[in-house]
């Protein structure tokens, strides 16, 4: 069984601190990872997606993948009461699949 | 920006009946997913579809469900015989054709059986 683990949190920080949401995969053959974020009631929105080890920023967010360690997580810097929300990790299998094998989700409280 | 739309937004049936929802990926999009999220779990792949015909599925995809795309917009998820277990978010999701590229979702669609 496949499976994605993320801590369910809630993870409280301040308003302006860096949030830091984690991730691990079992399939060390997947290769696309997604970072998603959930309102309640609401659809997956995507954040970030990354394939290759290292970082890759986007504006306040910085995803990191580590293939060797099958981890990857999310950075928000200066977070925002509006960042708050239920961060999902997401992980696309081997090349020919597309299935996406959703993590349960941290959900993320920034305190004003 | 391009977006996917789904109908109805809440669908209310009895258990037993069949059910049809509806989406329309982004136009450009070659492949389509349907996924499910029962309330307070995790979000799970149903389906996917490229080229007219099942790409991959999922052991939750059984004889109960089928999914077509009846026309050059419109991909659809059927659902019969319901059960009260079906009750759930079902999103529909769409990527280009490139493997790494991410799936996009529409808003959903809420399935409450009684």
């Amino acid at each position: 069984q496949k499976e994605v683990e993320q801590n369910s949190g809630p993870l409280s920080v301040p308003e302006g601190a860096i949030a830091s949401l984690n991730c691990t995969y079992s399939d060390r053959g997947s290769q696309s990872f997604f970072w998603y974020r959930q309102y309640s009631g609401k659809s997956p929105e995507l954040i970030m997606f990354i394939y290759s080890n290292g970082d890759k920023e986007d504006g306040r967010f910085t995803a990191q993948l580590n293939k060797a360690s099958q981890y990857v997580s999310l950075l928000i810097r200066d977070s925002q009461p509006s960042d708050s929300a239920t961060y999902l990790c997401a992980v696309k299998g081997r090349a020919g699949r597309r299935a996406l094998t959703f993590g349960s989700g941290t959900r993320l409280q920034v305190q004003p | 920006e391009p977006e996917v739309t789904q109908t109805p937004s809440h669908q209310v049936t009895q258990m037993g009946q069949e059910v049809i929802l509806r989406c329309v990926p982004i136009s450009n999009h070659l492949y389509f997913y349907w996924y499910r999220q029962i309330l307070g779990q995790k979000v799970e792949f149903l389906v996917s579809f490229y080229n007219n015909e099942i790409s991959e599925k999922s052991e939750i995809f059984d004889d109960q469900f089928s999914v077509e795309r009846p026309d050059g917009s419109n991909f659809t998820l059927k659902i019969r015989s319901t059960k009260l277990e079906d009750s759930a978010m079902y999103f529909c999701a769409s990527s280009d054709g490139y493997s790494n590229q991410p799936q996009h979702f529409g808003d959903g669609t809420r399935l409450s059986i009684l």
